[in-house]
């Protein structure tokens, strides 16, 4: 069976600073990856997917993540974060075949100034 | 575009009462999931439907909980003699043929 794992349920950071939310991945195959992202009183939105090709893959607002095989990872990445990024976010697995996705417990980020 | 709609935004029942949470999907996309979300166990699947056909319930409570999709404009997903435990926020979404998901805001069941 395959998992997602965020080890971080929360993370600070400083405005402008730079972040990285972790993603692991429990899956034999060759999975497809995505991050979303839950901001306040808002609905999940997708900020950037895998399904195979270049591992680093770029998604909205600066936001790129990096896949690695190796590692069975998919961390998020941002070089300067702003205040309006402060939201949940959920990395997913979903495999070749098979329309359900599984989903991180999510990663709280605050963002402070 | 509206995305996808779900109705109503708040819902509370008292213990033993029914609930019947709606979703109308992206017009145009083949798919639509249900999920459950809560502070305590996250996300949660549980249920799928392809060109309006169930396909996998995997994660339906088996007895009080039913999805249907009568036409390619809606889903409902009812419960049955509601319980404290089935207090959560039920998410909606739909997806089209590049399988990226659309979320909806959201039904937040209270259940007293």
């Amino acid at each position: 069976a395959q998992s997602v794992t965020q080890p971080d349920a929360r993370v600070t950071v400083s405005e402008g600073a730079s972040l990285q939310l972790r993603c692991k991945y429990s899956y034999s195959g060759t999975p497809y990856l995505f991050w979303y992202v839950q901001y306040p009183r808002q609905g999940l939105q997708l900020l950037l997917k895998y399904y195979s090709g270049d591992p680093v893959v770029q998604g909205v607002n600066g936001f790129e993540a990096e896949f690695s095989k190796s590692n069975s990872s998919f961390h998020l990445r941002k070089a300067s974060v702003h205040w309006s990024d402060s939201a949940v976010y959920f990395c997913v697995l979903r495999r070749a075949g098979n329309y359900k996705y599984v989903f991180g417990a999510g990663t709280r980020l605050k963002v402070i100034a | 575009n509206a995305g996808v709609i779900q109705t109503p935004r708040h819902k509370v029942t008292g213990k033993g009462q029914e609930a019947t949470l709606w979703c109308e999907p992206i017009s145009g996309h083949s798919a639509v999931f249900w999920y459950r979300q809560t502070i305590v166990q996250g996300l949660e699947f549980l249920t799928y439907f392809r060109n309006q056909a169930p396909i996998d319930d995997s994660g339906m409570p088996k007895e009080r909980f039913s999805a249907q999709m009568p036409n390619q404009s809606h889903s409902t997903l009812k419960i049955q003699s509601t319980q404290p435990q089935d207090s959560a926020v039920y998410l909606c979404a739909s997806s089209s043929f590049d399988e990226r998901l659309f979320f909806g805001h959201g039904t937040k069941l209270s259940v007293l």
